[in-house]
């Protein structure tokens, strides 16, 4: 089964500073990775994805994030962060050989931005 | 293009009362998903649907059922609300393919007294 982790439920940056948003799984195959963003009583949107393309991955809004298969992880950056930045991020995982094609979610990461 | 709705978007609910959320998407997806949202735990699936009339558990099914009687509808049904399923619920639906993107609904905020 595979499932992630990410490590801080929130992080606060000042405007302009480097973003850093966590993100480690465990699979036992080849993972497919996602960052999600969801901003205030919103649903969630995708910001880009791990399909074992190419390990570093850029996105939506500046965002980038590698794959990391030594360290097992998928950290999400920006290198300077925006007040319109503030949301909560989900790392997820794609369900397979389950056949649900479903995503397990870490737990969330909030970001908030200082001016 | 509306890609996936979610109705009603609030709802406040009596212990012991029913309810069924809707949802609906218009990209001719095949698979469908409801998952819960609470705090500090990220998003949960709850059940998905592979195709038109078919169903299956997902993580936390107890205290739901579901039914996919048309290809772009997938109903979540309480049949009688607990105050432990006080939560948000996101719809979601997707081609089925594992590097797919799977698109979100905006939500529904339940809320059971």
């Amino acid at each position: 089964a595979q499932s992630v982790t990410q490590l801080g439920s929130h992080v606060s940056v000042s405007e302009g500073a480097l973003v850093l948003l966590r993100c480690n799984y465990s699979s036992s195959v080849p993972p497919y990775l996602f960052w999600y963003v969801q901003y205030p009583n919103q649903g969630l949107q995708l910001l880009l994805k791990y399909t074992s393309a190419a390990t570093l991955v850029k996105g939506i809004n500046g965002f980038e994030a590698e794959f990391k298969k030594s360290e097992t992880s998928f950290h999400l950056t920006k290198p300077s962060a925006h007040m319109s930045d503030a949301a909560e991020y989900f790392c997820a995982v794609s369900d397979l050989g389950t056949g649900r094609r479903a995503l397990t979610f870490g737990s969330g990461t909030r970001l908030q931005v200082q001016p | 293009n509306a890609g996936v709705t979610q109705t009603p978007k609030f709802r406040v609910l009596k212990t012991g009362q029913s309810m069924t959320l809707l949802c609906a998407q218009d990209m001719n997806h095949e698979y469908m998903y409801w998952y819960r949202q609470d705090p500090g735990m990220g998003l949960r699936l709850i059940h998905y649907s592979v195709g038109e009339g078919t169903t299956a558990k997902g993580e936390v099914p107890d205290g739901y059922n579901v039914s996919r009687l048309k290809k772009q509808n997938f109903l979540l049904g309480l049949e009688s609300a607990a105050p432990s399923q006080t939560s948000v619920y996101f719809c979601a639906s997707g081609r089925g393919v594992d590097t797919d993107t799977q698109y979100f609904g905006p939500g529904t905020r339940l809320t059971v007294l």
